[in-house]
């Protein structure tokens, strides 16, 4: 089947401008999150989302980044006012719902901000 | 909170020659240990986990890493490479308790196979 979906797969802005990425995650998996990857900071978790409870915020590293889950399936974080120690790749997993569970990864969005 | 430290950000090793990265984390809870891999230009994809039992867990492609609570490491280890296992390897851990399972990952260790 089609597994964790992300667009754009790259993504270049200038500085100041506000950026959308999008997440598809695998059907029926309730669990989503967004980690980014970077060159400084190595993986790192930022939102994580399960079911219609509220998200788990506490990766998010400025209030300049916030994300949003529709439905309960795709998912979309936003940056506003792009600087340019956000360019990362940043990552979306989903996993199905239960006690452990394994994160399956898209191919990521590669973020440069100019 | 948890912290995972990887001691080699690269190694390079001949094709059929064995390898093993290293992975040791910190932790004031009950964790669970992963080894994710990452192709060039991919997401990151499973190897192995530990979530209890057997401190010795194997995975694909031939892997497997060993459990150490005492020394608190999770060290990986393949006893003969191909050029295909050139990827950058993350070694992860998830609090048990926690809701979510969000990973802490390590900084990654890069491992070059030369024929």
């Amino acid at each position: 089947g089609a597994g964790v979906s992300q667009s754009p797969s790259n993504k270049v802005t200038e500085k100041g401008k506000d950026v959308e990425l999008r997440c598809d995650p695998i059907s029926g998996h309730t669990a989503l999150y967004w980690y980014r990857q970077s060159l400084g900071q190595g993986l790192e978790f930022l939102i994580y989302f399960q079911g219609n409870s509220a998200p788990d915020k506490s990766g998010l590293p400025s209030d300049r980044f916030s994300a949003e889950r529709t439905g309960g399936s795709v998912s979309t974080l936003t940056i506003q006012r792009t600087q340019q120690e956000d360019s990362a790749v940043y990552l979306c997993a989903s996993s199905p719902n239960r006690r452990w569970n394994e994160q399956f990864f898209g191919p990521g969005t590669r973020l440069t901000v100019l | 909170a948890q912290s995972v430290t990887q001691l080699d950000s690269q190694v390079p090793v001949f094709e059929e020659a064995p390898v093993e990265l290293r992975c040791n984390y910190s932790s004031s809870v009950s964790v669970y240990l992963f080894w994710y891999v990452q192709y060039p230009n991919q997401g990151l994809q499973l190897l192995l986990k530990y979530l209890s039992g057997s401190t010795l867990v194997k995975g694909i492609n031939g892997f497997e890493a060993e459990f150490n609570k005492s020394q608190t490491s999770f060290h990986l280890r393949k006893p003969s490479v191909h050029i295909s296992d050139t990827a950058e390897y993350f070694c992860a851990v998830s609090d048990i308790e926690a809701a979510g399972n969000k990973l802490t990952f390590g900084g990654g260790t890069r491992v070059l196979v030369k024929p």
